[in-house]
Parts: C-alpha cells; structure tokens; sequence
C-alpha cells in the first residue's frame, strides 16, 4: 500500500535549467512533508519541508509547493547544478502518528 | 555536533547468523526510528523508539527482528537467522522538532548482505 507516490523514477535536466520533482499521496491525513536528497552509500539528507498550512516553501535554490486539493506536491530546483545529481525522496506523516511515508524516490542528472 | 552514526557501514553474515545494527542519535534527540531500503524501492518504516520505550513497531518484521533503546548507548536493530531476503540498507533516523513538524535526520546507513 504506497501512500506516497513518486511517478517518474528518473529526469535528467540541462544545467541551469528549472528541475521539477512530483511527489503524489492518497492518505488526506497527511500534514507534513518534507524533501530528502540522497546521494549514493550515504543516508538521506534532508533538504526542505513544508506543513499543511503553507502552500510554498522556498530555501534558496529549491522551493517545495503543496496542493492539498491534488494531494500533490512538488520540489522545484532553480537553476540546476551537477552537484544536485542525486535521487530524491519525498515524504509524508500524519500528525496522528509515528512514521514517515516514503515515495520510491526519482533519480535527478544534471547534465553539465 | 555530530549526525547521526550507524556502525557497523558495511555488515555480512550467513544465513543462520545474527545481525546488530547500532545507531547513535543525534545530541540532544531522545527519538530514534529505523527503516530498510530493499533494492530499487523506497524506505519502510519499521520501528519508532524513545529512551526504553518502544513508541511503534507497527513495520517491524513479526519474527526475527528485535530493536531496543536503552538508557544509556546506542539503539539497537537485531536480526536473528538471517536470511537472504534480509540484505538490504537500514537506516536510522532521529527526530527533532522543525517547523510546526518533526525532521528527521539520517545516518549513512548500515548495508548488511546474507550470503
């Protein structure tokens, strides 16, 4: 039962280019979501997040937008370096209980 | 201040055997979860603990897998009989409150292969 959702499990952009990451959950329960980056043999980093409450997060180069009406959300790197290569994991928690719901992650390459 | 640590990185054992992952939280954060990334997929929750509390295991194996938190040291994740099916990446997670939510920080993950 995969209650995060992310479709597309690979996307290459051009350097400097806008890469956009979707990121699609079915629990309407869920009111945290947060971004992780991860690079191979190392753990995920977390890069951005946002609450039920906003509809826009932004951190520098990367914006997170969530549309609770879509339970949709997505992350938003502008522009694109090579050091974001990396796969991304979306994530989503309930503030009814414990865990983090991960989506199956997207592969980003920035092409240089 | 240091991340979260997992030791061992890198962990084999053959079938039958035991498996202990250890994981330290980050300073000054007393919850600690693991989860398993089986290849090509996404993490899975397994198991949210507090200092000699388990708070939910709800992801846990019902058999062979055991996590504990004790008051003093690391977390715990212990795998008895491994089997093949048991390779994977563990990772473990502290939290602390960010935002109105609760981040979760990682460690490097602990990669254990059953041959």
């Amino acid at each position: 039962d995969q209650q995060v959702k992310q479709n597309s499990p690979s996307l290459s952009v051009q350097e400097g280019r806008i890469s956009i990451l979707n990121c699609d959950y079915t629990n309407s329960m869920f009111d945290y979501f947060l971004w992780y980056k991860k690079y191979p043999a190392e753990g995920p980093t977390f890069l951005i997040s946002i609450s039920s409450i906003k509809d826009k997060n932004e951190d520098g180069r990367f914006t997170v937008f969530l549309n609770k009406s879509a339970k949709h959300l997505s992350l938003h790197i502008v522009p694109s370096q090579p050091g974001d290569s990396a796969v991304y994991f979306c994530a989503a928690s309930a503030n009814t209980g414990n865990q983090f719901y991960f989506g199956t992650g997207t592969s980003l390459t920035v092409i240089p | 201040n240091a991340g979260v640590m997992q030791n061992p990185r890198h962990l084999v054992r053959r079938r039958g055997q035991e498996a202990r992952l250890r994981c330290s939280p980050m300073k000054g954060h007393s919850h600690v979860y693991w989860y398993r990334q089986l290849p090509e997929e996404g993490l899975k929750f397994m198991v949210y603990l507090q200092k000699e509390n388990i708070i939910d295991e709800s992801g846990m194996p019902k058999e062979r897998f055991s996590a504990e938190f004790p008051k003093e040291g690391p977390s715990i994740l212990r795998i008895q009989q491994v089997v093949r099916g048991d390779s994977a990446a563990y990772f473990c997670a502290s939290s602390a409150l960010r935002d109105g939510g609760e981040t979760q920080y990682f460690g490097p993950g602990t990669r254990l292969l059953v041959l």
